[in-house]
């Protein structure tokens, strides 16, 4: 079974500036999927960045990255410029793409509250 | 519709009744999932649909949980003999074809059983 975890509770940061949002998880399996998800007060949940494992290169959607570590199985998530709107739950989620009945069920961490001040 | 949709938007229940939680995915998309979310966790697995059959309902927690989706495009959760414990917000996606395909979330279903 695969199992997401990310290990800060609560974040902040200053408008403008940058911060990192941590996520680690566990999996036997080779080829999979994960994901940064950004959920506001008004519950909807909405994907900020995906990740394919066997891309090298780390996906970048403009103030948003993340650092994939595959080896060390390390998926952490950069805000630049941080802005007012992106206070929010932020969720990591792993989807195993190997196929069988587990296609596309997303596990997800315990979340990552992020405020930005002004 | 543009989006997922999901209603009501709040169930309050009494311990003990039944509830039906309604999931209208995006148009064309043959993929639907239900998640429970419990109050400052992230959401947990319940069910697949792909099509109108359940592929995986392997995180249904009892049999008190059962999900339909007769033709393929709207969903419903049903709850039986509701507990405490089911209070949480229930959300729904879909995807295209279900895989690497994106999830679409719709806004969830808070229930609160007294």
């Amino acid at each position: 079974a695969q199992t997401v975890t990310q290990s800060q509770p609560e974040m902040s940061v200053q408008e403008a500036e940058t911060v990192t949002l941590s996520c680690t998880y566990d999996t036997s399996e080779n080829n999979y999927y994960l994901f940064w998800y950004k959920q506001p007060p008004s519950r909807q949940m909405i994907l900020v960045i995906r990740q394919e494992a066997y891309k090298q290169q780390n996906a970048t959607e403009n103030r948003f990255s993340v650092n994939f570590q595959k080896a060390a199985k390390s998926f952490s998530l950069k805000i630049s410029d941080s802005q007012l709107g992106d206070t929010a739950m932020y969720f990591c989620a792993f989807t195993s793409i190997a196929g069988g009945t587990s296609y596309g069920k997303l596990t997800f961490g315990q979340g990552t509250i992020l405020t930005v001040h002004p | 519709g543009a989006g997922v949709s999901q209603t009501p938007s709040n169930k309050v229940t009494e311990k003990g009744k039944y509830v039906e939680l309604r999931c209208d995915p995006i148009s064309g998309h043959t993929a639907l999932y239900w998640y429970r979310q419990s109050l400052g966790q992230g959401p947990e697995f319940l069910i697949y649909f792909q099509g109108t059959g359940a592929a995986d309902d392997s995180g249904l927690p009892n049999d008190r949980f059962f999900a339909v989706r007769p033709e393929g495009s709207v969903s419903t959760l049903k709850i039986q003999r509701t507990e405490r414990g089911d209070s949480a917000v229930y959300l729904c996606a879909s995807s295209l074809s279900g895989g690497r395909d994106t999830q679409y979330f719709g806004p969830g279903t808070r229930l609160t059983v007294l």
